[in-house]
């Protein structure tokens, strides 16, 4: 299926824990990006990739690390799991100027 | 900082009526305002967009209205319907300037009432 597309949608961990998510896209876009919305927050950008190998810090980075091998992939992984970091992480590619979203990963960290 | 600054939180219209949500932005720079629509349990999708050197674009319902010189942007939607209930998020950028991110304001959950 073309589009973007999120795993797990749904995930529980424990604190302390290593958690991945997962992001792919079909249409080659360049820039993809990771935020997570928080309710009276809104979507705050954690991380995004110029390209494959290239990526930067957005506003709030800290406890997380990104990495992409390849431009179809921009996985999100969770060192070690804090409460801090229970949210609906989104990912998102960009074409022309339009970013186009995942559904989302619900994450809760007990 | 937050450098885009959306109200209000929350917005409830009759059905028919016309919902009003507005930003304000403080860099001069940005040059590309675009609104977001979010249903329960999807992710965002681009609604309108519109560059500071027009005041005013409308796509069907929703108008975007541009005022360069208070630093504001307002989403107009007539004709609210039941359908349209979902969270509004306003972004701005430097798109055109090079720079890749957007940034959002907090978001408005409109609800239509029937």
């Amino acid at each position: 299926d073309a589009g973007i597309t999120q795993s797990p949608r749904y995930k529980i961990t424990e604190t302390g824990r290593q958690v991945t998510l997962m992001c792919h896209q079909t249409w080659s876009h360049s820039y993809m990006f990771w935020y997570r919305q928080d309710l009276g927050h809104g979507l705050r950008l954690i991380y995004y990739s110029a390209a494959a190998d290239i990526t930067d810090k957005g506003e709030v980075p800290d406890g997380y690390v990104v990495s992409r091998s390849k431009t179809e992939n921009f996985p999100l992984t969770l060192e070690s799991a804090t409460r801090s970091q229970t949210s609906v992480y989104f990912c998102a590619s960009r074409g022309l100027n339009i970013q186009y979203f995942g559904a989302g990963t619900r994450l809760s960290v007990l | 900082q937050q450098q885009v600054k959306q109200s209000p939180q929350s917005l409830i219209v009759q059905k028919g009526g016309i919902s009003i949500i507005n930003c304000a932005y403080e860099n001069t720079a940005f040059d590309y305002f675009p609104w977001y629509q979010q249903f329960p349990g999807k992710g965002p999708a681009l609604l309108i967009a519109i560059r500071p050197d027009v005041s005013e674009k409308k796509e069907g319902r929703f108008t975007i209205s541009f005022n360069k010189s208070a630093k504001q942007f307002s989403l107009h939607i007539m004709d609210s319907q039941p359908g349209d209930s979902a969270t509004y998020f306003c972004a701005a950028s430097l798109i055109y300037s090079g720079y890749s991110t957007l940034t959002f304001g907090k978001g408005t959950m409109l609800l239509v009432s029937p």
